[in-house]
């Protein structure tokens, strides 16, 4: 069974400042590791979608990264804003099936 | 494009009470998945449905929880009878069933079960 991890659980910056999210996982079978955003009271939007034969995926001022070796995948958003301030979630997926993380909380202080 | 809709967005009853919830998925998109998160935790898979048949229900606790996608396009989940430990956020997502290895899910907004 897939095991996903999320460190840490909430995370707290000032306004401009890089953040940097960490996602690990068991089982290095994956098809794919995505990252999502959920804002309170709403549904999931996703963010990137690696696959499993890349090692990285940008969109604006996020980056993902992934190891399947070692079983990680990191989210960097850069130079963050109040607006980033929600929690953010990686699945990884092993067929159809995501196998969800916790998450991680950010606040982010203008 | 109109994205995935649930209804109804909240919902409070009393425990041994049934209650159904429904989801409208992307247009087009012809896998649907219902998901339970419970509060501080990642959403959890109960069913996938490819158009209309259940191709993963492994996670579907049968005993009180059944699910139906009549004409592979809109789906219903219902509990009967709700317990306490039922109260959880369901999300209803879907995608076009591209390969697993690009499938993209989207999520609705999720339908909060408070069970008292």
């Amino acid at each position: 069974k897939q095991e996903v991890t999320q460190i840490p659980a909430a995370l707290s910056v000032p306004e401009g400042e890089n953040l940097v999210l960490n996602c690990s996982f068991t089982d290095s079978a994956i098809y794919n590791l995505q990252w999502f955003r959920q804002d309170p009271g709403k549904g999931l939007t996703s963010l990137l979608l690696i696959q499993s034969s890349q090692r990285e995926q940008t969109s604006g001022r996020l980056n993902a990264s992934l190891d399947k070796s070692s079983g990680r995948s990191t989210l960097y958003i850069a130079a963050s804003q109040p607006g980033d301030s929600a929690t953010y979630l990686c699945a990884a997926s092993n067929d159809y099936k995501l196998s969800f993380g916790a998450g991680t909380t950010v606040t982010v202080r203008a | 494009e109109a994205g995935v809709v649930q209804s109804p967005r909240y919902k409070i009853i009393e425990k041994k009470q049934p209650v159904a919830f429904w989801c409208n998925p992307i247009s087009g998109h012809n896998t649907l998945y219902w998901y339970r998160q419970n509060l501080g935790q990642g959403p959890e898979l109960l069913i996938r449905y490819e158009n209309e048949e259940a191709v993963d229900d492994s996670q579907l606790p049968k005993d009180r929880f059944s699910a139906e996608r009549l004409k592979g396009v809109d789906s219903t989940l219902k509990i009967q009878p709700a317990e306490l430990g039922d109260s959880a956020v369901y999300l209803c997502a879907s995608s076009r069933e591209g390969r697993p290895s690009t499938d993209t899910q989207y999520f609705g907004p999720g339908t909060r079960l408070t069970v008292l």
